[in-house]
């Protein structure tokens, strides 16, 4: 079956610019999450959704980012006012719920975003 | 809070040589653990993950991990590896409490198999 895409693959953008970067998760994922793979910090959370429940947003390192789930289903991470040290992968990966425990995460291939 | 070390940032090793990679976490609560390998140019994909029970876990392309307490270990080790071993391995915690499962990542151990 189809796994986790994000679009757009690569993104070049210069300093000052908003961006958006999208995740459509594996379907009948109820969970999903945003991370972020740098060469300085490794590989970060930024976000959670899970069902109809309020995000968890305990990972955003700024209020230039911010992140919405439409429908339960695909998300868009906005980064507003985009800033070198923003350049990295950013990683989605969903999962199921089983049991009260949220199941494996898949993880798409990752945005590769580079700011100017 | 939890934090996660992989000792070696970077470990060459010949085909069919046995490999081990290591892990330390530190953690006030009880964690899950997990082992994540990503070939180049691709996202990160499940080995192995530790919840409960037998301490030694068995994953996908012959790895195993064993679960230490005493010491918060989780190497991960391979008998044998091939050439298209060669990736980066990623050792991650996550509190058990939180049902949301968010991954505390290491820093990463890249794999280089020699011929």
């Amino acid at each position: 079956g189809a796994g986790v895409s994000q679009s757009p693959s690569n993104k070049v953008t210069e300093k000052g610019k908003d961006v958006e970067l999208r995740c459509d998760p594996i379907s009948g994922h109820t969970a999903l999450y945003w991370y972020r793979q740098s060469l300085g910090q490794g590989l970060e959370f930024l976000i959670y959704f899970q069902g109809n429940s309020a995000p968890d947003k305990s990972g955003l390192p700024s209020d230039r980012f911010s992140a919405e789930r439409t429908g339960g289903s695909v998300s868009t991470l906005t980064i507003q006012r985009t800033q070198q040290e923003d350049s990295a992968v950013y990683l989605c990966a969903s999962s199921q719920l089983a049991g009260g425990y949220t199941d494996t995460q898949y993880f798409g291939p990752g945005t590769r975003l580079t700011v100017l | 809070a939890q934090s996660v070390t992989q000792l070696d940032s970077q470990v060459p090793v010949f085909e069919e040589a046995p490999v081990e990679l290591r892990c330390n976490y530190s953690s006030s609560v009880s964690v899950y653990l997990f082992w994540y390998v990503q070939y180049p140019n691709q996202g990160l994909q499940l080995l192995l993950k530790y919840l409960s029970g037998s301490t030694l876990v068995k994953g996908i392309n012959g790895f195993e991990a064993e679960f230490n307490k005493s010491q918060t270990s989780f190497h991960l080790r391979k008998p044998s590896v091939h050439i298209s071993d060669t990736a980066e391995y990623f050792c991650a915690v996550s509190d058990i409490r939180n049902a949301g499962n968010m991954l505390t990542f290491g820093g990463g151990t890249r794999l280089m198999v020699k011929p």
